[in-house]
């Protein structure tokens, strides 16, 4: 069974421009959460998602928004770049929303803002 | 709001010693508590959790207790493996929602053959 795939693995781009990061979940998971992880906060949590409506959302400014498809794929958008978006972005799929059932995470969207 | 801290940031064992990592939450009502360990260039992987109805679990030479009472649970590696080296992150959360899940700030295991 294939893992969860993140796309790009690596990023770079320029503060002002933006981005989207792409997520694949596991075959017949239906959430998909997406964190942001730095050294100096840890992973936060950004967004879930579950049949394409987002459940809960984390602490963060309006640049960041998310979608997931018909197919359970998720993309999440980070517009208007900040120097301090630099992380690396993590999704993790499961089976279903609203019970802690097994998180399974993807490698991981390393981008950089320069 | 769940507040997790997670002591110590570092930890350097010999292999086949003990390596214990400590957690601790603020929000009473946090019942969910996972451990994840992150190896270099990957994601998280869930290695053993706990809910608040138990007190200790127990896989291979993986082991988690819960005391609900001090808020705060641990981590035990036993009989230590230089594959063990790696950044491990507890977690607590209630509600079943991925939002409500609150990671603490991580702890390198380094095991020295």
């Amino acid at each position: 069974k294939a893992g969860v795939t993140q796309t790009p693995r690596y990023l770079i781009k320029t503060r002002g421009q933006q981005v989207t990061l792409s997520c694949s979940p596991i075959s017949g998971h239906r959430s998909v959460s997406w964190y942001q992880q730095t050294p100096g906060q840890g992973l936060q949590f950004l967004f879930e998602y579950f049949s394409e409506t987002q459940r809960n959302k984390g602490n963060f400014p309006g640049r960041f928004s998310g979608r997931q498809f018909s197919n359970s794929r998720s993309e999440m958008n980070v517009s208007t770049l900040e120097l301090g978006d630099s992380a690396l972005y993590l999704c993790a799929s499961s089976l279903v929303a609203g019970s802690y059932n097994e998180q399974f995470f993807g490698p991981g969207t390393r981008l950089t803002v320069l | 709001g769940e507040n997790v801290e997670q002591h110590p940031s570092t930890l350097s064992v010999q292999e086949g010693d003990s390596a214990v990592i400590k957690c601790t939450y603020s929000d009473s009502a946090s019942n969910y508590f996972p451990w994840y360990k992150q190896e270099l260039g990957k994601g998280p992987q869930l290695i053993i959790d706990i809910r608040s109805n138990v007190g200790e679990k127990k896989d291979q030479r993986i082991a988690v207790t819960l005391n609900k009472t001090a808020k705060h649970f641990s981590l035990h590696i036993t009989e230590t493996q230089p594959e063990d080296s790696a950044v491990y992150f507890c977690a607590g959360g209630y509600g079943g929602s991925q939002g409500n899940l609150i990671f603490g700030k991580g702890t390198k295991l380094s095991v020295k053959p």
